[in-house]
């Protein structure tokens, strides 16, 4: 089954202990990206990547960082977390770049991480 | 940077045609315009997209005015499993960077 898979499902962990979100998917998509999505303000871009070794910033960058070093893989990773990124997660994959291909992007079921 | 414009919300009745609109008077001659629907927060489903021409699939219809500033989607029949934020989204900005917005809520009532 094509999928997109994150892990884990739901996180609590304490300020400063670093973690990885890890995103997996199946379909061969060379783009994939990583969203955060809070109450009332809609889901946000975090970083995005091309192709292997080619990511790049999107709207919301600080805190993360990000590494494709596979195609099918696509790991978040907070080094020092705070609590302003307590919030509900998304990877998502594509085929082509968004929005000039036939090419809809597949999203992941989501990762919800609380910091305290 | 070419963006969308949504209402925050609308309601419709089960059974009637839910008319969702879409404003993004900048978008770029070859993007495509691509709605999705997010339930809850479960992750945001793929529903339909298009280029110039009007798209109907088995979810949803897709009219997009001929001068690509605006698109409208459609469900022709609402159904209460169809109450859902709905996200029009277009390229923003350079490369593949996207931008989801805060989406327009699509409540069915009985």
């Amino acid at each position: 089954e094509a999928q997109v898979t994150q892990n884990p499902r739901y996180l609590i962990t304490v300020t400063g202990k670093k973690l990885t979100v890890t995103c997996s998917q199946n379909m061969n998509h060379e783009y994939m990206s990583w969203y955060r999505q809070d109450p009332g303000l809609g889901l946000r871009q975090i970083y995005y990547s091309m192709n292997v070794e080619v990511t790049d910033k999107g709207d919301v960058p600080e805190g993360y960082k990000v590494s494709r070093k596979e195609k099918r893989n696509f790991p978040l990773i907070l080094e020092s977390p705070s609590p302003n990124q307590t919030s509900l997660y998304f990877c998502a994959s594509s085929f082509g770049q968004p929005t000039y291909y036939n090419s809809p992007l597949h999203f992941g079921n989501g990762t919800r991480l609380t910091v305290t | 940077d070419a963006k969308t414009t949504q209402p925050p919300s609308m309601d419709c009745a089960e059974g009637r045609a839910a008319n969702l609109p879409c404003n993004h008077s900048t978008i770029s001659g070859n993007e495509y315009v691509y709605w999705y629907r997010q339930i809850h927060s479960q992750g945001p489903q793929y529903i339909i997209h298009g280029l110039k021409n009007n798209e109907t699939n088995e979810m949803a219809s897709l009219i997009i005015t001929e001068d690509r500033k605006s698109s409208t989607l459609i469900l022709p029949h609402a159904t209460l499993r169809d109450t859902a934020v709905y996200y029009c989204i277009v390229r923003t900005g350079a490369n593949s960077k996207l931008t989801f917005g805060k989406g327009i809520t699509l409540s069915v009532r009985p």
